[in-house]
């Protein structure tokens, strides 16, 4: 069953680094998602994209916080300057475009420590 | 008021029981609500998809949505001790491309 993969598990880094989030959405899909779930906290979006660009953002999704599709099948999530506040379960999800149907199907996630 | 609702348990209930979990909302915009489950550690898991009012059941699970109170169930016949994680219902406005506003999610425990 194709399913939506992340990496890496799990990323540890310093305050004020930069770093990338890696999702290879589900091969047919178009629409790309990124959800974040602070521990103990409800999941809450950060940003749709679809055809090369984003389709929604949340006020979570600052300058900080960038998008990329570089190739056929990757879909990054990238955070200029991290913050402590930035350490979460980060979710990479997707949807097709079939009519008006939205399932999102979600992946493992990336658990982001900023130290 | 918060957007959606949804009393975070923690619920335990005895193997074979029925389980219902429950989510209320204030924007009338949805259309769309989905469940999903979450275990420990993991990613959200699609279960349930319906639109607008009604029921739709899957095996062991029914969804039920009544727009008119704003107020969306989840139904598990015959629960089992696998049913365990935490259960989170999801709503959007229309169907294409637009964000999920999930609720704090249900904690569920079914004991052997």
């Amino acid at each position: 069953e194709p399913e939506v993969t992340q990496t890496p598990s799990h990323q540890v880094t310093q305050m004020g680094q930069e770093v990338i989030l890696r999702c290879v959405p589900i091969s047919n899909h178009l629409y790309f998602y990124w959800y974040r779930q602070i521990l103990g906290q409800k999941v809450e979006f950060l940003v749709s994209f679809y055809n090369n660009e984003i389709s929604e953002k949340s006020e979570i999704f600052d300058d900080q916080f960038s998008v990329e599709r570089p190739d056929g099948s990757n879909f990054t999530l990238k955070i200029r300057s991290t913050k402590l506040e930035d350490s979460a379960m980060y979710f990479c999800a997707s949807s097709d475009s079939g009519g008006s149907r939205n399932e999102q199907f979600f992946g493992p996630g990336t658990r982001l420590t900023v130290l | 008021q918060k957007e959606v609702e949804q009393d975070p348990g923690p619920l335990s209930v005895p193997e074979g029981a029925i389980v219902s979990l429950n989510c209320t909302y204030s924007n009338s915009a949805f259309q769309y609500f989905m469940w999903y489950r979450q275990y420990s550690r993991k990613g959200p898991e699609l279960l349930m998809y319906t639109y607008s009012s009604g029921n739709k059941e899957d095996g062991r699970f029914t969804a039920q949505v009544d727009k008119s109170s704003k107020y969306i169930s989840l139904f598990i016949r015959d629960s089992q001790p696998s049913d365990s994680a935490t259960y989170l219902c999801a709503m959007t406005p229309s169907g294409s491309a637009r964000q999920l506003t999930f609720g704090s999610g249900t904690q569920l425990t079914v004991l052997p």
